[in-house]
């Protein structure tokens, strides 16, 4: 199992400029994370689905957020426009759907906005 | 809300030494607790977890203790070795619905 894929590694872009994070869960998964960390923040949950369904978006920092799963196998989170604030790595993680609910991190997107 | 407070944020030893890192939570529903490693630049990986049937569990030099009623959980690093140098999170089950909470990270730095 190539386990959770990411893409892409790292992404410079500038301020105002739209980015697509992408994220491939591992086959048989049910249950697909978006993470952003910062050193200030730590590790911070942003959205979850569990079969495609979005269940939790509160940590969703603003509107220039949107998370969508169209299917079981692919994932994207946007920012538009980007802000310098948004610089962190952002990470993709998978589970079962059903317990226990072991997660499994991708190698994670670095982003810096510039 | 809930919340999982950790302690301590940064820990040297000496290799050989242990370490142990204690996390503490404040809602009773959780039933699942683990531990992530993450080396520098690396992904969070699993290393153990616990879940609430048990109050202890071990895996090499590894070992994680629960109690739930006193609503704390450790982790134990025994005869440290300069790799066991990463940042650790302990995370515990959001009420039941599947996702995890974070502590905020523990730096553990091994000098040889």
């Amino acid at each position: 199992d190539a386990g959770v894929i990411q893409s892409p590694r790292h992404e410079v872009t500038e301020m105002g400029q739209e980015v697509t994070l992408r994220c491939k869960p591992i086959s048989g998964h049910n249950s697909l994370f978006w993470y952003r960390q910062t050193m200030m923040r730590g590790l911070e949950l942003l959205i979850y689905f569990n079969n495609n369904v979005p269940i939790d978006d509160s940590g969703m920092p603003e509107d220039r957020f949107s998370a969508k799963m169209p299917n079981a196998s692919f994932s994207t989170l946007k920012i538009q426009p980007s802000e310098p604030r948004d610089s962190a790595v952002y990470f993709c993680a998978s589970s079962p759907l059903r317990g226990p609910y072991e997660q499994y991190f991708g190698p994670g997107t670095r982003l810096t906005v510039t | 809300g809930e919340n999982v407070e950790q302690h301590p944020s940064t820990l040297s030893v000496q290799e050989g030494d242990s370490a142990v890192i204690k996390c503490t939570y404040s809602d009773s529903a959780s039933n699942y607790f683990p531990w992530y490693k993450q080396e520098l630049g690396k992904r969070p990986q699993l290393i153990i977890d616990i879940r609430s049937n048990v109050g202890e569990k071990k895996d090499q030099r590894i070992a994680v203790t629960l109690n739930k009623t006193a609503k704390h959980f450790s982790l134990h690093i025994t005869e440290t070795q300069p790799e066991d140098s990463a940042v650790y999170f302990c995370a515990k089950e959001r009420g039941s619905q599947g996702n995890l909470i974070f502590g905020k990270g523990t730096k553990l730095s091994v000098k040889p």
